[in-house]
């Protein structure tokens, strides 16, 4: 069963605007992580953010920023005043404690969203 | 943050052939990395868990003498396809993750992958 769902395959801005990504993720652990990864071109992952389970606080981190939602099993991510050097694909992924399963430290990845910006 | 090493970033070779993918985690020692399988437009497949000193830990549907993953030390995993066949190309990545106790637990950090063709 697919555990971590971002249902946008695409999205186009134009640069300045801003992004919304969607995650939704489905696990039976009640501590767990939640992750934002971009890739690049390049073809890199890179870290950008982290949540645990027991942290709903939304934070924003320079043009990042967060909404957790454990109601409705949500993390989405935003970009503010996207720029060119944005585009990439971005993924939400979870990585649960392992309590209820055999999983723990595994990043379980999302289908990923494509993010083209435009000048 | 974390940096990770993974060697060749791009291999072309015959098929029959064995190619091996080398992972190191440059700043840190990583007790366990991870595998993974990317095609293109897809999202990441986690192939293997590498333990050091251990047996890795492979996830269902992927052949273990086909993938061999050794973890010899704890800066260094090596992924070895063997007897590759064209449908073994594809862009590998690996990851490290900090050890537990460390302010940074389960994030997991990537290298730059592995783009391997197999004529």
């Amino acid at each position: 069963a697919q555990k971590v769902t971002q249902a946008q395959t695409e999205i186009s801005v134009v640069e300045k605007e801003d992004v919304t990504l969607d995650c939704v993720y489905e696990t039976r652990d009640t501590t767990y992580y939640l992750f934002w990864y971009k890739q690049p071109p390049s073809g890199e992952l890179v870290f950008l953010i982290r949540r645990n389970s027991f942290d709903e606080q939304n934070e924003i981190s320079g043009r990042y920023s967060w909404n957790f939602q454990k109601s409705t099993s949500s993390f989405n991510f935003t970009i503010t005043a996207s720029q060119v050097v944005d585009s990439a694909v971005y993924f939400c992924a979870l990585s649960e404690a392992g309590v209820t399963t055999d999983s723990w430290g595994k990043l379980q990845f999302g289908a990923g969203t494509q993010v083209v910006v435009t000048p | 943050g974390a940096v990770v090493s993974q060697h060749p970033s791009w291999v072309i070779c015959k098929s029959g052939t064995s190619v091996k993918i080398e992972c190191r985690s440059l700043d840190f020692q990583a007790t366990t990395m991870f595998w993974y399988r990317q095609f293109p437009k897809q999202s990441l497949m986690l192939m293997a868990t590498s333990n050091e000193g251990s047996k890795a830990t492979y996830e269902q549907g992927v052949e273990k003498d086909k993938f061999l993953i050794n973890h010899a030390s704890l800066t260094l995993s090596t992924l070895t396809v063997t007897s590759a066949h064209p449908e073994d190309s594809s862009f590998y990545i690996c990851s490290a993750s900090l050890p537990l106790g460390s302010g940074a637990k389960n994030i997991q950090y990537f290298g730059a992958g592995t783009r391997l063709s197999v004529l």
